[in-house]
């Protein structure tokens, strides 16, 4: 299979504890995205990669998250003194950004990390 | 904040019933509308990018349109089937590094 993976695909905490979550993305893609869902929501953005290059950070993120993608493949997402309000569905997505227009990108996701915080 | 409202927020249909939901989307910078097709415990799957106004893409029995002056795009399933059962999201691209999606329209289809 050379879809996204992501592992693991269920985490459940109690509060305060850090989680770390890793995404693989497709081997040729080099720009990785992570996504949170909440629910009745839809998926929203927390960080963009291109290669090992951190180049966007929502402000969802707070400093209680950190991404890294430390030689431009896999990356992980961690997140620290885990409370309630971070249980949520975890995605990561990637694609092959040629020429910096991300217009007609196909994100590709993976299965998500689904994070219970009790 | 950028606002992607989708309709139904859900839906129930009969095998063979065709079917259709609304995605609407800000109508200035305007950039890419994706859609995307989203089984429960599987990845969420990419259906259709679209970028011109007018634009309309088919795959098997969904198709799409997009009208990019009045900001929607409506998402088309013919013959439903119970295998279409899933939640239908709708991305809008403006020009930054990401897609800001709505909530999504969950769809059910009974045998």
């Amino acid at each position: 299979d050379t879809g996204v993976s992501q592992d693991p695909r269920h985490k459940i905490t109690k509060r305060g504890q850090n989680v770390t979550f890793r995404c693989d993305p497709i081997s040729e893609h080099n720009r990785l995205y992570w996504y949170r869902q909440t629910l009745g929501q839809g998926p929203e953005f927390l960080t963009y990669f291109q290669n090992e290059a951190q180049l966007e950070k929502s402000r969802l993120l707070s400093d209680r998250f950190s991404a890294e993608r430390p030689k431009g493949s896999f990356s992980t997402l961690e997140i620290q003194r885990t409370e309630q309000g971070d249980s949520a569905m975890y995605l990561c997505a990637s694609s092959f950004g040629g020429g910096g227009s991300l217009i007609q990108e196909t994100q590709y996701f993976g299965p998500g990390t689904r994070l219970l915080v009790l | 904040i950028l606002n992607v409202e989708q309709s139904p927020q859900s839906l129930h249909v009969q095998e063979g019933d065709s079917t259709n939901f609304t995605c609407s989307f800000p109508s200035s910078n305007f950039y890419a509308l994706h859609w995307y097709r989203w089984e429960t415990a599987k990845s969420p799957e990419a259906l259709f990018v679209m970028t011109l106004n007018g634009d309309e893409k088919k795959k098997g029995r969904i198709s799409a349109t997009l009208n990019t002056k009045e900001g929607y795009s409506y998402l088309y399933i013919k013959g439903s089937q119970p295998e279409d059962s899933a939640t239908y999201l709708c991305a809008f691209y403006s020009g930054y590094s990401t897609l800001t999606f709505g909530k999504g329209t969950m769809l059910l289809v009974s045998p």
